[in-house]
C-alpha cells in the first residue's frame, strides 16, 4: 500500500531563518504531489504541484519554492522565513492515470503535517 | 482565488443525530471530495465522487455530485462520538487524470454534544 511521509513533524524557527520540509511518498512510481497550507480555521490553500521529477507549479507568489529531486521526494523550502510563513502545511500525493484521455482525476491523499512556528 | 462556500461552520447536534453539510460554487468542477481532518493531522479522503448526479456511500457517509457540477453535499446518519472533527469539501477542474490541485471549502467544525 502507498504511504505518504513529512517531517519534521513541528518547526520552530525565527524570522529571517531558511527553511527545508521534505515529504516521501512509498509504494508507487510517478506520482503528482502537492503541498498546501492551511491557516489556523481555514481550508487548505495549493502552493505548489508537480507531475514529475524537476517539473514545478506554483499556485500563488510568495516567499517560498519548491522542488522535486527525485520522483517521490517534494521538498518546500525557503531562504528567508517571514512571520506570515507560519501554518500547517500538508503534502498529498495522486496517482497518475493510465490514460489521461479516459480516465479520471485520482484522489489526493494527505500526509500528516508540519506544523511551523515563525518567532 | 477561487473558493468554494461550504455551511455550515459548525454543528452543535447530539449523539444519534443526522448531519448535513454542503458546498456551493459559482463554477464548475468536474470532481468533488470530502475529507475529514482531526487536530494535528491531515485530512483523510472519506468520498470521492467523480460524475453530475453521483450519489456514494462509505457506511454511515452519504455524498452527491449536483447536476450542475456546482455544488455537493454530505450526510452523516447516526452520529457517533468519533464523527467529530472538521469536515472540508474540495473541488477539481480538471478531468481526464489532470493535476492541477484542489480548491478547498473552509470546513464544517462537527461537535457532537453527549
Amino acid at each position: 500500500s502507498q504511504t505518504i511521509h513529512q517531517w519534521p513533524a513541528t518547526l520552530v524557527q525565527p524570522v529571517g531563518s531558511p527553511l527545508s520540509l521534505e515529504c516521501t511518498v512509498e509504494g508507487t512510481s510517478n506520482p503528482n504531489l502537492y503541498w498546501y497550507r492551511q491557516a489556523a480555521g481555514r481550508g487548505l490553500q495549493l502552493l505548489f504541484y508537480s507531475v514529475g521529477i524537476g517539473q514545478i507549479s506554483s499556485e500563488v507568489p510568495q516567499n517560498l519554492s519548491a522542488s522535486r529531486p527525485q520522483d517521490r521526494q517534494f521538498i518546500l523550502s525557503s531562504k528567508k522565513l517571514l512571520l506570515s510563513d507560519s501554518g500547517f502545511y500538508l503534502c498529498a500525493w495522486s496517482a497518475r492515470p493510465w490514460d489521461s484521455r479516459t480516465a479520471s482525476n485520482q484522489p489526493q491523499h494527505f500526509g500528516d503535517g508540519t506544523r511551523l512556528s515563525i518567532l | 482565488g477561487q473558493q468554494l462556500n461550504q455551511s455550515p461552520q459548525s454543528m452543535f447536534i447530539q449523539e444519534g443525530e443526522d448531519v448535513s453539510m454542503n458546498c456551493t460554487s459559482s463554477s464548475i468542477f468536474n470532481t468533488w471530495l470530502w475529507y475529514k481532518q482531526e487536530p494535528g493531522e491531515g485530512p483523510v479522503l472519506l468520498i470521492a465522487l467523480y460524475k453530475a448526479g453521483e450519489l456514494t456511500s462509505n457506511g454511515r457517509l452519504t455524498a452527491q455530485f449536483g447536476i450542475t457540477r456546482k455544488d455537493s453535499f454530505l450526510n452523516i446518519s447516526a452520529s457517533i462520538p468519533s464523527d467529530v472533527g472538521i469536515y472540508f469539501c474540495a473541488g477539481q477542474r480538471s478531468s481526464g487524470g489532470g493535476a492541477d490541485g484542489l480548491t478547498f471549502g473552509k470546513g464544517t467544525h462537527l461537535i457532537i454534544q453527549p
